[in-house]
């Protein structure tokens, strides 16, 4: 079965840090594009970042820019989502989706910023 | 960066009806367009993709059509399960843009 599972989510203060994480299974991650999409309570969803199967190619949201990082490690079929500088705007759940496309989703992981 | 506008924002409608949602990019996406339905507490679930193939597992009575600017998806027969909010997608460009989304409510 095609799977995605994210963990890292929490609560941290504006101006912290969290590093999101995403588990893949049931499918070839190294040869995948992967996506990070959010979600803030009761709001739309928003496109967060972009990587190309083997990482070489990487793009972001002009909201997140400069503060955010997007890596994988293809031999641990894992995707993270490294968050700096943390706002209350990014408070949102976090999903992880497959390629371009987003063909599979997560079931997301809730980040809270607040002090 | 390509804006996508989506319409109408929240319809009623009743089981059984025929519904049309649609999406407008600023500029050409070739037909690099997919549709999502969420349930409340639940991940989005790809429905069409590359503007009119239907996902695997998908229902027939969803489908997409356009090309260019200008999508739809549509409807037909409206099931109770059908209840839920709908967002186009367009990934054809180097930043992602989903619509503001279309809540589907009970008539």
């Amino acid at each position: 079965e095609v799977q995605l599972v994210e963990s890292g989510g929490g609560l941290v203060q504006p101006g912290g840090s969290l590093r999101l994480s995403c588990a893949a299974s049931g499918f070839t991650f190294s040869v995948y594009s992967m996506n990070w999409v959010r979600q803030a309570p009761g709001k739309g969803l928003e496109w967060v970042s972009y990587i190309y199967s083997g990482g070489s190619t990487i793009y972001y949201a002009d909201s997140v820019k400069g503060r955010f990082t997007i890596s994988r490690d293809n031999a641990k079929n894992s995707l993270y989502l490294q968050m700096n500088s943390l706002r209350a705007e990014d408070t949102a759940v976090y999903y992880c989706a497959r390629e371009g496309a987003l063909s599979v989703w997560g079931q997301g992981t809730m980040v809270t910023v607040s002090s | 960066d390509i804006q996508m506008t989506q319409s109408p924002s929240s319809l009623s409608a009743s089981v059984g009806d025929r519904v049309t949602i649609t999406c407008r990019a600023s500029q050409g996406i070739r037909n690099d367009l997919a549709w999502y339905q969420q349930k409340p507490g639940k991940a989005p679930k790809r429905l069409i993709y590359a503007a009119s193939s239907l996902q695997s597992g998908v229902p027939s009575r969803f489908s997409g059509g356009g090309s260019g600017t200008e999508f739809t998806l549509t409807i037909t027969s409206l099931q109770p399960e059908d209840f839920a909010t709908y967002y186009c997608l367009q990934y054809n460009s180097y930043t992602w843009a989903f619509g503001q989304g279309t809540k589907v409510e009970i008539k």
